[in-house]
């Protein structure tokens, strides 16, 4: 499984654009990029994932450079409810029912007013 | 996307006793997974439950501490036997798509104290 390294910690204000970048230098061919929001007392929640170029939803933006070795995942114009712990994962595509996931040690992101 | 709910939300329990955790999913899934979360700490994968088989387990777990049951495809349990102090932990469960890009859905987890 690609090992992952994310900056332990990051700070930012309410309305902020807030880039949190990850490095997996060693992402293999059918690798997918994901990245989860935990707060505190509850599970993992899925925020997005992508493969190669740019991806948006409604909560975030991933952008993955052509050769995958690292991702970045953008939020903008963050809240006090965005604080919380964000985990950039690697995993291939499941024929299974799923994968075993690898987490890191996260980046904890702090929003201040 | 899955949901999920675990039973019970936190207990606390004495040194060497045991707590069965159940972890229900409203939809047939083929694979679940247990993870620990040490407080302060990131996830670390105990087992994967299958079912119809053992469950897998991850170095550094082992069945007779971390005895995993799959009944079915929407329910499994996990017990955490002879209870330490370092066991007091989040243990969640998961679980994944039936196949293409995985995107896990996670439990809210239980809060595990041992005294």
């Amino acid at each position: 499984l690609a090992k992952t390294t994310q900056p332990i910690s990051m700070d930012s204000y309410e309305g902020q654009e807030v880039n949190i970048t990850c490095s997996h230098n060693n992402i293999a061919t059918n690798d997918y990029i994901t990245w989860y929001q935990q707060f505190p007392s509850q599970g993992p929640r899925f925020i997005i994932q992508g493969y190669k170029t740019k991806v948006t939803n409604e909560v975030a933006s991933l952008f993955i450079p052509a050769d995958r070795k690292s991702s970045t995942l953008s939020l903008p114009r963050v809240s006090l409810s965005d604080t919380a712990v964000y985990y950039c994962l690697v995993s291939p595509s499941t024929t299974g029912g799923g994968n075993k996931l690898t987490f890191g040690t996260g980046t904890q992101l702090k929003v201040e007013l | 996307s899955a949901v999920i709910s675990q039973k019970p939300s936190r207990d606390i329990c004495q040194r060497g006793t045991s707590l069965t955790i159940q972890c229900q999913v409203d939809s047939q899934v083929t694979m679940m997974f247990w993870y620990r979360q040490q407080p302060g700490q990131s996830l670390t994968l105990i087992a994967t439950a299958n079912q119809g088989s053992e469950a897998t387990y991850e170095s550094g777990f082992v069945i007779d501490k971390f005895p995993i049951s799959r009944p079915n495809l929407t329910f499994s349990t996990l017990t955490v036997s002879n209870m330490s102090p370092e066991d007091s932990s989040i243990y969640l469960c998961s679980v994944g798509p039936r196949s293409g890009v995985d995107t896990q859905y996670f439990g809210p987890g239980t809060r595990l104290t041992v005294l």
